[in-house]
């Protein structure tokens, strides 16, 4: 069976500070990966998905980054945090069978606060 | 711009029916979806309406009128456990995901 994880699930970083969130798949190939934040009564934000190794699409111009070094892992990162980062990250997959149905498998999500 | 609208807040007695409405305005559409997420959890999969029409699964069913720009979701026979935040959202014509902010859904005893 197919399983999601991201990690790590709560941190607490300074302004100015570096970021990486790290998101693994296991169980299926060539997935469609995807990073989400959700803001406190917003809906899901779309910051980056990704079809194939090192093919990333952004949606949302900002101080992040994503990268997809292998298959079946995703990384968000950032050089330097802004109080504005602080949300909850979420990481999701899905394939092709599942891409135009809307089924997103989500992991665990990961608690990001900027101080 | 694109929208989707649905109550901030419900709150529904347990074994009772409760119903969360969604409107929607999208560029384009290639369905609906309803997800649900209980409080410091990822979001997990409900439904999805891509014709009009009653989806019934189990305890929940889901509607969607086209026309309107509409759907809704219907819980029955509430349970503590279906306390949670209902996420509605939509594929537009890019068949992205359009988020709804969520409708948090208190059963009480």
């Amino acid at each position: 069976s197919q399983t999601i994880h991201q990690w790590p699930a709560t941190l607490v970083q300074p302004v100015g500070s570096p970021l990486s969130l790290e998101c693994t798949v296991e169980g299926t190939s060539n997935p469609n990966l995807y990073w989400y934040r959700q803001a406190a009564g917003r809906g899901l934000q779309l910051l980056f998905y990704s079809v194939g190794i090192g093919q990333i699409s952004s949606e949302v111009p900002q101080n992040l980054s994503a990268s997809r070094p292998q298959d079946r892992q995703f990384i968000l990162s950032s050089k330097k945090l802004l109080l504005s980062d602080s949300g909850f990250y979420l990481c999701a997959w899905n394939t092709g069978e599942t891409e135009y149905t809307g089924e997103l498998f989500f992991g665990e999500g990961s608690r990001l606060t900027v101080l | 711009g694109q929208n989707i609208d649905q109550p901030t807040e419900m709150t529904a007695t347990e074994g009772a029916i409760v119903q969360i409405n969604c409107t929607y305005q999208t560029s384009g559409f290639n369905g609906l979806f309803w997800y649900q997420q209980h409080a410091g959890e990822a979001p997990t999969f409900l439904s999805y309406n891509v014709l009009d029409g009653l989806e019934e699964k189990g305890r929940f069913s889901s509607f969607l009128s086209r026309s309107k720009g509409y759907s809704y979701l219907l819980l029955k026979e509430l349970q503590m456990k279906d306390s949670a935040s209902y996420l509605c959202a939509v594929m537009d014509s890019n068949y992205q995901l359009i988020w709804g902010a969520g409708t948090k859904l208190i059963i009480k005893p």
